[in-house]
């Protein structure tokens, strides 16, 4: 079946620090690929997205490029801010496996110190 | 922007109580969903919704579960018999469409569910 699997939380780190958020994907079709993101007290948001194999999502300064050949979508920031403290999550949809749901990765929960 | 409702944003209830989670999805989307997030561990899909019938659902969905759009706008889950097991984040959302790649789903802030 198809599953996701993100690096393990939690990560902390400096104000201005990169970011690699690790995630790995199962799939028995040709899915779609999400991260999104859980602020404090709020529920998801969808951050970026991917469709299709070499896309690039963006949004908000993080990047995520979708690789068939590694099975990977890693999540990246060049320069993080404490307003990016949150919890992120790896996500992937497969309808034309056969399912329109969501499949989460467990979330990465991401602290920024000043 | 529109965004999904969910009420209320804390519910305890006693083991075996019955209980109905309220959302109200983005007025104009189509595709309605229930997930749920027990404490620490994945986000897990429980059942899809369109055009008023269920057309997925999870194991976890079971016959204790029950999902309704009573009146064009809420869209609820009621879990008949609640477990200890039960307690978790219910997250409702909504799409426009089927959400593979071309319709993202919005989510509610959750309501969390404690069975004692």
């Amino acid at each position: 079946g198809n599953s996701v699997t993100q690096m393990e939380g939690p990560v902390t780190l400096s104000e201005e620090a990169f970011l690699t958020i690790n995630c790995t994907y199962t799939a028995t079709g040709y899915p779609s690929l999400f991260w999104y993101v859980q602020y404090p007290g709020e529920g998801l948001q969808l951050l970026l997205k991917a469709t299709k194999a070499d896309d690039k999502g963006s949004n908000k300064g993080f990047e995520a490029t979708y690789r068939k050949e590694t099975t990977s979508f890693h999540l990246e920031k060049g320069s993080v801010q404490v307003s990016d403290s949150a919890v992120y999550f790896c996500a992937l949809s497969d309808p034309q496996g056969g399912s329109e749901k969501l499949v989460f990765g467990k979330g990465t929960k991401l602290t920024v110190n000043p | 922007e529109p965004e999904v409702t969910q009420t209320p944003s804390h519910q305890v209830t006693q083991m075996g109580q019955e209980v109905i989670l309220r959302c109200v999805p983005i007025s104009n989307h189509l595709y309605f969903y229930w997930y749920r997030q027990i404490l620490g561990q994945k986000v897990e899909f429980l059942v899809s919704f369109y055009n008023n019938e269920i057309s997925e659902k999870s194991e976890i969905f079971d016959d204790q579960f029950s999902v309704e759009r009573p009146d064009g706008s809420n869209f609820t889950l009621k879990i008949r018999s609640t477990k200890l097991e039960d307690s978790a984040m219910y997250f409702c959302a909504s799409s426009e469409r089927l959400p593979g790649g071309y319709s993202p789903l919005h989510f509610g802030n959750g309501t969390r569910l404690t069975v004692t």
